[in-house]
């Protein structure tokens, strides 16, 4: 069973303060994507990584896919209320046209004002 | 606003009873993703249609089942339900980027059985 686990569960920062959230797996992802879910709303896609090493910048966001395309982390500098929310990294195990993502545990972030 | 509509936003129904689920993708997006969030599960894929096929399973009960319509509006049959089956239900459609495809989700069906 192809599981991705992330941590830390919870993360509640005062706002300006970094932090990074990781998302780690046994398995090989041919691509792995961020999401961030608001209460009662759906995912929303934040990145997509597809080459082992590769970093992607969104603003304050930093998003790495790990050399070997198991693992990820998301950094975010100078946090704000605004990133309150879950985020959730998915990876799609097969590539092509089923793309059965698999969703890690979820990350709660709560920035205080 | 991803374009991906769901209805109904709310359903509160009664243990052994059956609803529908309805999805529309964005448009232009043939294949149609379900998936159901529970708070001990997380986020579980259940099943992907494309251009009215079934394309893959994942963690569908035999309880539940899904089509795919020539419109490409999708929908998901919940039947003999169980308390267990209280969750948010998400559609998604996806559009090809390179070699990865980015799935969209809409704003989700929130089922409770009572």
């Amino acid at each position: 069973t192809q599981l991705l686990e992330q941590s830390p569960q919870f993360l509640s920062i005062q706002e300006g303060e970094n932090l990074t959230v990781y998302c780690n797996s046994s398995s090989v992802f041919s691509s792995l994507q961020w999401y961030r879910q608001e209460p009662g709303e759906g995912p929303v896609l934040l990145v997509t990584v597809v080459t082992g090493g590769e970093v992607k910048k969104l603003k304050r966001l930093t998003f790495q896919f790990g050399d070997a395309r198991k693992d990820s982390s998301l950094h975010i500098t100078a946090a704000q209320p605004g990133d309150t929310g879950l985020y959730l990294c998915a990876g799609d195990p097969y590539g092509g046209a089923t793309n059965k993502l698999i969703f890690g545990t979820g990350t709660l972030l709560a920035v205080q004002p | 606003d991803s374009g991906v509509t769901q209805t109904p936003k709310h359903l509160i129904t009664a243990t052994g009873q059956r609803v529908t689920l309805r999805c529309s993708p964005r448009s232009g997006d043939l294949s149609v993703y379900w998936y159901q969030q529970s708070l001990d599960q997380g986020l579980q894929f259940l099943i992907q249609y494309y251009n009215g096929e079934e394309r893959a399973k994942g963690n569908i009960l035999e309880r539940f089942s899904a089509q795919q319509f020539p419109d490409l509006h999708s929908e998901l049959n919940l039947s003999s339900l169980e308390l267990g089956d209280s969750a948010l239900y998400f559609c998604a459609s996806s559009v090809a980027v390179g070699v990865s495809y980015e799935q969209y989700f809409g704003p989700g069906t929130r089922l409770t059985v009572t």
